[in-house]
This record gives C-alpha cells, structure tokens and sequence, in this order.
C-alpha cells in the first residue's frame, strides 16, 4: 500500500496563477482533510470530506476549493495563487477520524 | 474542540522516558485525548488516543487523569529520531465532528 500520496512535492507560482493539488489514498478511508501549515505554526485546516461527492469548510478555506469526485482522490484548488498561500500543504486521511494517515506534503511558493 | 496548552519545548536524555504534559481543563465528557507527533519536513503520525482510561502501544503510553483535566504522553526510552513536535489534541470522534484541531505541540528534543 502506498497510503497517502501527493503531487506535485515542489511548486512555484506566480501571483494569479492557478493550480491543483492531488491526494490520492489507498486505504478506503471515508474521510479526508487538507491542512496547510506556516513556519512556526500548528496545522490549519482549510477543507475536509466525508465521503465521496462532499466537502466542508475548515479553519481557513478563502481562496481554495476542493473535490472528491472520487472516494481515493481529494483535490485542492487554487484558482489565483496569492503570496499569502505560501505554506506546506498536508493531506490526511481516516476512517474513524482519531488515526489520521498523512501524505509527504507539497511545499508551495507563491511569488 | 476543548482547547490543550502544552509547553513549547522539552528536552530528554536518550535512553531515560519522555513525559509530555497536556492541560485540557475543558475538555468534556465525550472527548477523547489524542497524540499526534511530527518529525521535521514529514507529515503528522498519529501515536495514540484514550477517554478516561490508560492507554498503551508500541510505541508509547497515555496517562489521563482522574478529573480529565491534564494527561502526559510517555515514551518510554526516548530515542534521537523521537525527536518531533508532539501534538495533544482533545475532540470528539464521530457523530458530527470529523475533524482535529492541531494546536502548535511541544518540540521534544532527545539529546545523546
């Protein structure tokens, strides 16, 4: 099993650019996360799933949107890249949701 | 979420045992404690979670308190690579909460 893989691992954008984040998980897990994480800072949640075709709000999710169109794929949207969005982006999954199974995380630049 | 304060960093000997503190003095009564740890640059790894009774793995032991009130996350033989951020999370599993709140952890350095 590969659990929770990502894609791209590295990116840089340029400010109004657009791009999407891949998560793709294994392990049949109902629920599935996107959390972004600052230099010094705890992991925020910005959106989640619970099941194929759902999703949710989190801590912070202006300027991203998301899909689960299928139950092992969970993208991340950014539709006009901001330098604010510069972080390191983790994707997790889970069934039940106490043992989340994270991926290796995408490090994003936005100039 | 109950909100968990924890100290910002700790260190320990390698070889002696770990013991990270968690207050959650809010916490209620469907609340479970959860530990998460994250070693640099890799995503979080989720180590072990209880209610109100002591909890044991392989790879370490949560101690709650009697009140609910604090708990310590023990490693047992701290090696170099337990050195990580710690997480204590408190939150409700199931139902209609279906998310963790990830506070900013302790830094647990293990020194030789």
């Amino acid at each position: 099993n590969a659990g929770v893989t990502q894609t791209p691992k590295f990116r840089v954008l340029k400010t109004g650019q657009s791009m999407t984040l891949l998560c793709a998980q294994d392990m049949n897990h109902e629920y599935m996360y996107w959390y972004r994480q600052d230099p010094g800072m705890g992991l925020r949640l910005i959106h989640y799933s619970v099941g194929e075709g759902t999703t949710a709000k989190g801590e912070v999710p202006d300027g991203y949107n998301v899909s689960r169109l299928k139950k092992q794929n969970f993208l991340l949207g950014l539709e006009s890249a901001a330098p604010s969005q510069t972080s390191v982006y983790f994707c997790a999954s889970s069934y039940p949701i106490y043992e989340q199974y994270f991926g290796p995380g995408t490090r994003l630049t936005v100039t | 979420d109950a909100k968990t304060t924890q100290p910002p960093s700790m260190d320990c000997a390698e070889g002696r045992a770990a013991n990270l503190p968690c207050n959650h003095s809010t916490i209620s009564g469907n609340e479970y404690v959860y530990w998460y740890r994250q070693i640099h640059s890799q995503g979080p790894q989720y180590i072990i979670h209880g209610l109100k009774n002591n909890e044991t793995n392989e790879m370490a032991s949560l101690i709650i308190t009697e009140d609910r009130k604090s708990s310590t996350l023990i490693l047992p033989h701290a090696t170099l690579r337990d050195t990580a951020v710690y997480y204590c999370i408190a939150g409700a599993s199931g139902g209609s909460n279906y998310k963790l709140t990830f506070g900013k952890g302790t830094l647990l350095t293990v020194n030789p």
